[in-house]
């Protein structure tokens, strides 16, 4: 079983729609990172939580340390949001390395 | 664009070779991240250097390696390559060493083939 799953793997929205994107994982960790990653292959980090809730725009990140859940929600959706988003964990104690889900392709029809 | 810059964007090679991946972090970051991302595994970190020293290691090959230089420019070096180590390789970089200011910011990516 992967430490990190998210849900769903594909999601198809149309414009202007509320998303929402899962992540749970299995081990204790110091931070979780959301991270978006273009159809071109740049990836640009959203959020770093370790408690909480933040919010940037249209986009929201929830974590729930003691159900081990974090969610993503995009408000609004746009055609520019279709994305890959990856949910990553750094686990209690390291220094440095992620660990990754295998993320969740979002595609917004206009 | 996020300051951290990697090169080649693309590197087409044949097996067995060896090849040497580069990234200049952001201006003021101490850490240098190494990350692959193939088809069927996602994304794996490999290895992390804080001010010319290695901090964590991942999944990273014997095949594989890496340095961080004086001036924090890191390469990661491949040998010995095989058409499975076809992928994206990502750079990130970040101010400290992982738990205090740990944003990462990530290069544009080397995609490597190897035929």
């Amino acid at each position: 079983k992967n430490e990190v799953e998210q849900s769903p793997q594909n999601l198809t929205a149309q414009e202007g729609e509320f998303i929402t994107i899962n992540c749970s994982y299995s081990v204790g960790i110091s931070a979780l990172h959301w991270l978006q990653q273009h159809p071109g292959g740049g990836i640009v980090s959203l959020f770093m939580l370790s408690s909480g809730k933040k919010k940037h725009g249209r986009l929201i990140a929830t974590i729930n340390i003691q159900e081990k859940h974090s969610s993503l929600h995009i408000t609004a959706s746009h055609p520019r949001d279709s994305a890959v988003y990856i949910c990553a964990v750094r686990r209690g104690g390291s220094q440095g390395n992620l660990i990754f889900g295998k993320g969740t392709k979002l595609s917004v029809k206009p | 664009d996020s300051g951290v810059t990697q090169t080649p964007k693309h590197l087409i090679t044949a097996t067995g070779q060896r090849v040497t991946l580069r990234c200049s972090p952001r201006s003021g970051d101490l850490s240098v991240y190494w990350y692959q991302q193939s088809l069927d595994q996602g994304l794996q970190f490999l290895i992390q250097y804080y001010n010319g020293e290695e901090r964590a290691k991942g999944n990273i090959l014997e095949r594989f390696s890496a340095q961080q230089f004086p001036d924090l420019h890191s390469e990661l070096n491949l040998s010995s390559l095989e058409l499975g180590d076809s992928a994206l390789y990502f750079c990130a970089s970040s101010v400290g060493p992982g738990l205090a200011k740990n944003i990462q910011y990530f290069g544009a990516g080397t995609r490597l083939s190897v035929l």
